[in-house]
Order: C-alpha cells, then sequence, then structure tokens
C-alpha cells in the first residue's frame, strides 16, 4: 500500500524567508504531483515531476524529486503572504494503478509579515 | 488544462437522503475520479469511473453507498446515499489530461456537503 507523508504539517514563516517541505512515499512511483490548495477552494495543480532529479521552478516556488530516495522537496524561496496557503504532495500509484493519487497530510502554510 | 465544473457547489442535506453530484468536463476523458476530503483532511480516492464499465472502488468505499455513472467521456455523477452526518465532506471529482507523458491531474471546484 502507497503511504505519503508530509513534513511540517504546520510551517509557520517569515516574509523573506526560505523554507522546505519535505514528501516521502513508501513505493515506487514514476510520477509526483504538488498541489496547493487555499481556505475553502479546490486544488491548484503547481508542478508534475516525472524522472529522477526533476527539479520545476515557478515564482518563489521550487521542486525536485529523487525517485530513489522516495523523496520530493518544494523550497520556497523569500516568501510573501500570497503563499499562505496549504499545499499538498501527490504520488500516482502507476501500474495498474495509474492516475489514482495518494495525498499527503498537507502541510499548512503561513507567512507572516 | 482542463476546465471541470461540478454541481451543485455545496448543500445542506438531511440524514438519511441522497444526493447527487456532477461533473462535466470540457473534453473527453478515458478516466475521471472521485476523491473526498473530510474536514480539514486531507483528499482520499473513493473511485476511478470510466466510460462504458463499472467504477472500481477503493478500499472502504462501497457501490451501494456511492453509486457513480459515466454515460459518456465528458460527464460523470457520483451519488452519496442514505447519508450521515460523517459523510459532511467536500466532493471532488478529478481528470488526467495531456496524455500519460505530460499529464497533469485536474481538480473541479468541488462540492461541499453539509448532512445534518
Amino acid at each position: 500500500e502507497l503511504k505519503v507523508e508530509q513534513n511540517p504539517l504546520f510551517l509557520s514563516m517569515q516574509e523573506g524567508k526560505n523554507y522546505t517541505i519535505y514528501c516521502n512515499y513508501s513505493t515506487t512511483s514514476d510520477r509526483l504531483y504538488w498541489y496547493r490548495q487555499d481556505p475553502g477552494k479546490s486544488l491548484e495543480s503547481l508542478f508534475v515531476l516525472l524522472s529522477n532529479g526533476a527539479v520545476k521552478q515557478e515564482g518563489r516556488l521550487m521542486a525536485s524529486l529523487d525517485t530513489k530516495a522516495r523523496l520530493s522537496t518544494l523550497h520556497i524561496t523569500a516568501a510573501v503572504h500570497d503563499l499562505s496557503a496549504t499545499y499538498f504532495c501527490a504520488v500516482d500509484g502507476g501500474g495498474t494503478s495509474y492516475g489514482k493519487l495518494t495525498f499527503g497530510q498537507g502541510t499548512i502554510l503561513t507567512v507572516h509579515p | 488544462s482542463a476546465v471541470i465544473s461540478q454541481k451543485p457547489s455545496r448543500d445542506i442535506c438531511q440524514r438519511g437522503t441522497s444526493l447527487t453530484i456532477q461533473c462535466q468536463v470540457d473534453s473527453q476523458v478515458t478516466m475521471m475520479f472521485w476523491y473526498r476530503q473530510q474536514p480539514g483532511q486531507s483528499l482520499t480516492l473513493i473511485a476511478t469511473a470510466n466510460q462504458g464499465s463499472e467504477a472500481t472502488y477503493e478500499s472502504g468505499f462501497v457501490i451501494d453507498k456511492f453509486p457513480i455513472s459515466r454515460p459518456n467521456l465528458t460527464f460523470s455523477t457520483l451519488t452519496v446515499s442514505n447519508m450521515s452526518p460523517e459523510d459532511s465532506s467536500i466532493y471532488l471529482c478529478s481528470v488526467g489530461v495531456g496524455g500519460r507523458v505530460g499529464e497533469t491531474q485536474y481538480f473541479g471546484p468541488g462540492t461541499r456537503l453539509l448532512v445534518l
């Protein structure tokens, strides 16, 4: 059974600081997603990571994937208040479970002035 | 990308009743997925809906409680049957777009259900 664990679950940051959210998963997968969810809203797709060593960047967010370590990171650079949200990683089951996502618990990010 | 709409966006229901949630996609997709997000929790996959075949359910979810229809490649419904307060959740449909290599999974806006 695929398990996905994120840490930290709660993250309070000051504006301008850097931090990393970690996503560990238990079985091999070739596809990992990062999503953002604002309160009362649906999920917004941030990144899709497909291969070992993949790195993608969008604005102040950068995601990477290490399939050998079964680890993905979401790095936040010089945080701003607008980044406050809940961030989820999700891992595709692959094979006969292709398309079925298992989600991490989510990281609630709050950026303070 | 994909534009996904869901109806209703929210509802308040009495226990013992049933609610059918609709999901409409602006393009044809093979697989549609239904997820549940309980209050303050992460998302859990309920079932996969393929056009022309029976839905496949994940552990802990059964067809009698969550019957699903998939009449064509752009539409699906999820019914929450014989509701109890524990069914209060956000229900989201999801589709994959872009082909196997470039695929991204998109989510609908969700249906917020409160059962009294």
